[in-house]
């Protein structure tokens, strides 16, 4: 089956570093990845997302790299705010149009 | 959460009792889904439905049960066959590869 797992369960930073919350997937033949932050009691929000055939994407402060070779997905917020505090999980599609997620990283900025 | 809504927010039922969530959506998206979450756990896929009046088991169905008899509405009945029903539990629509999520409704059952 599918496995998509998180290096650190906790991240603190500092306001204003630079966050980087790092993900494992298993499948090599999924093609397409997001990236999700919750907010505590609230539903995912999508943040960005990066297919297959790219290694890198950029967003307002928000930076989604790919690792084919190692299968591994970064994403990096830049200047961290309070209000990033949140769970941030990846999450892959498979072949059959399935999502696999994450267990979440949860961030915590310090002010 | 856009045009995802999901009722009520709190729950609670007694042990043995069945209890149906709500998860309606106006963006029009022909695809629905069940997510349940866990502590500690990524989100577990329950039940999908791609189109009105077809659904399809994810990796999680035993003591869940849906409908999808409208395009906007796609309820999901706990029933008292599910051993661990509290939980929180996510219901999403999907346009092209990309889900949308509702703001979620927490389950509790004593």
């Amino acid at each position: 089956g599918e496995s998509v797992g998180l290096h650190l369960p906790t991240l603190s930073v500092q306001e204003g570093d630079n966050s980087i919350i790092n993900c494992a997937y298993s499948n090599s033949a999924s093609d397409y990845f997001i990236w999700y932050k919750q907010e505590s009691g609230k539903g995912p929000q999508f943040i960005i997302d990066i297919r297959s055939n790219m290694d890198k994407r950029q967003g307002q402060r928000v930076t989604v790299l790919l690792n084919k070779t190692v299968k591994h997905l970064s994403l990096q917020i830049a200047a961290t705010q309070p209000g990033d505090s949140a769970v941030y999980f990846c999450a892959e599609m498979n072949t059959g149009n399935q999502f696999y997620f994450g267990t979440g990283t949860s961030l915590t900025v310090i002010p | 959460d856009g045009g995802i809504t999901q009722s009520p927010k709190y729950l609670f039922r007694k042990e043995g009792q069945n209890v149906t969530l709500s998860c309606e959506q106006n963006l029009n998206h022909d695809a629905m889904y069940w997510y349940r979450q866990d502590p500690g756990q990524g989100l577990r896929l329950i039940y999908y439905s791609q189109i009105v009046n077809d659904f399809q088991k994810g990796d999680i169905a035993e003591g869940y049960s849906v409908s999808r008899e409208k395009k906007e509405s796609f309820p999901l009945t706990v029933t008292s066959a599910q051993k661990n029903p509290t939980a929180f539990y996510l219901c999403a629509t999907g346009f092209g590869y990309e889900q949308y999520f509702g703001p979620g409704t927490r389950l509790t059952v004593t």
